[in-house]
């Protein structure tokens, strides 16, 4: 069964604290892993796709990296409007191209 | 519109009413899709749609749940006879036409069953 684990479940940084979010999953093929931000009362936003082992993605303050078993969300000299809810997703045939599988999230926390 | 829209945002309803949940997709998107987002849990997929082929029902909980798309566009996600259970935010995206993967979330209807 296709599964995705992310750590920590929350996190709190003060500004300018870097750090990264891990996101483990267990697919039988992976076609695409996604990184989404969700802030409260709002659907997810889409940040990045990744498809193959090694390949690595930037976005402003955020890096999305991908190995053949987890991708790590880096975040470098986070500010307050950084804390969100940050969700990964995983596509895989046996799930059906379609569908996505998702994680419960790591919600961050930057402090001024 | 820009984006994905959903209708309502909130719905507070009674155990045991029906209720019915509508989706805009963005303008041309030939695929939709239906999550749920409980507390403390993952989006579980719902639903699928893509163009005319049949839809995807697989991750439907129970019979309670239908769902239809009228024309390739609006999406209705219908939950009969409401549990309390079925309290959770319902999340729908779309995806483009030869745009690859990326799903494109609306805002979310939150649904509370008393």
């Amino acid at each position: 069964e296709d599964q995705v684990t992310q750590s920590p479940e929350a996190l709190r940084l003060q500004e300018g604290e870097s750090s990264s979010l891990n996101c483990s999953y267990t697919v039988s093929g992976l076609r695409g892993l996604f990184w989404y931000r969700q802030d409260p009362g709002k659907g997810p936003e889409f940040l990045f796709t990744l498809y193959s082992a090694g390949e690595e993605k930037e976005k402003e303050r955020l890096k999305a990296t991908l190995t053949k078993k987890e991708s790590f969300l880096h975040i470098t000299a986070p500010k307050p409007e950084d804390s969100a809810t940050y969700l990964c997703a995983v596509q895989a045939p046996a799930t059906g191209f379609q569908k996505l599988v998702f994680g419960t999230g790591t919600r961050l926390l930057v402090s001024p | 519109g820009a984006g994905v829209s959903q209708s309502p945002s909130n719905k507070v309803t009674e155990k045991g009413k029906d209720v019915e949940l509508r989706c805009d997709p963005i303008s041309g998107h030939t695929a939709l899709y239906w999550y749920r987002q409980s507390l403390g849990q993952g989006l579980e997929f719902l639903i699928y749609f893509q163009g005319n082929s049949a839809p995807d029902k697989s991750g439907l909980p129970s019979d309670r749940f239908s769902a239809e798309r009228t024309g390739g566009s609006v999406s209705t996600l219908t939950i009969q006879r409401t549990q309390q259970e079925d309290s959770a935010v319902y999340l729908c995206a779309s995806t483009a036409i030869g745009g690859g993967d990326t799903q494109y979330f609306g805002p979310g209807t939150r649904l509370t069953v008393l």
